[in-house]
């Protein structure tokens, strides 16, 4: 079966640094994405990564390592605004997103 | 530009009785998605579309319909509600294969009692 593994919950302090941690098994792999929500809103995008390595997005940056199916989103200056979930998504060998059930962050000041 | 919009935002239905949750577009998607997110799960795929006129089901498609008559519009349809499809639903859309970004309605919380 397909499986999309993440932390449920992680908590970290304001103005510091933390990576949430995405592990995949799928049919196949044609990108991972990170999404984040906001309590009550709908899922917004993040981050694309197809090739591995590193892509960088001012405070936040997503890794990948598709030979581990591993991926890691890594947020910068933590601010109380960043308190949301977290979605890591892998697009399978249909073209469909397969979704993590995400993890939520609870930043403290 | 509005992106994607979905009717009603939020619904109390009884049992038995069939509802259809609107979903429109106006960036000229190729494909859209129905999605239903419950706690503790990720968002599941309900049925989707890749072009106007072809339909397809995803993960969990039964108690559920869609039609695509056109390029902006995908209702999604429950023809007689269990409390089992209580949830939030998402609708969403991206140009097609290869994508690089999914762009997300703002959702349809249903209660079914």
């Amino acid at each position: 079966g397909q499986n999309i593994d993440q932390p449920t919950e992680m908590t970290a302090t304001e103005g510091a640094i933390v990576q949430i941690n995405c592990t995949y098994q799928t049919s196949g792999f044609n990108g991972l994405f990170w999404y984040q929500q906001h309590a009550g809103e709908a899922p917004t995008f993040l981050s694309y990564n197809v090739l591995d390595g590193l892509e960088e997005k001012g405070r936040f940056s997503s890794f990948l390592s598709r030979s581990k199916g591993y991926s890691y989103l890594l947020l910068k200056e933590l601010q109380m605004k960043d308190s949301a979930s977290y979605l890591c998504a892998v697009r399978d060998s249909n073209y469909q997103l397969i979704w993590g059930a995400g993890t939520k962050l609870i930043i403290k000041p | 530009t509005a992106g994607i919009t979905q009717a009603p935002t939020s619904q109390i239905l009884a049992a038995g009785r069939s509802m259809t949750l609107r979903c429109t577009q106006d960036m000229r998607h190729n494909a859209m998605y129905w999605y239903r997110q419950d706690l503790g799960l990720g968002l599941r795929l309900i049925h989707y579309s890749n072009t106007a006129g072809t339909t397809g089901k995803g993960e969990v498609p039964d108690g559920y319909s869609v039609s695509r008559a056109n390029t902006d519009d995908f209702p999604l349809t429950l023809a007689s509600a269990v409390p089992s499809q209580t949830s939030v639903y998402f609708c969403a859309s991206d140009p097609g294969q290869g994508a690089d970004t999914q762009y997300f309605g703002p959702g349809t919380r249903l209660t079914v009692l």
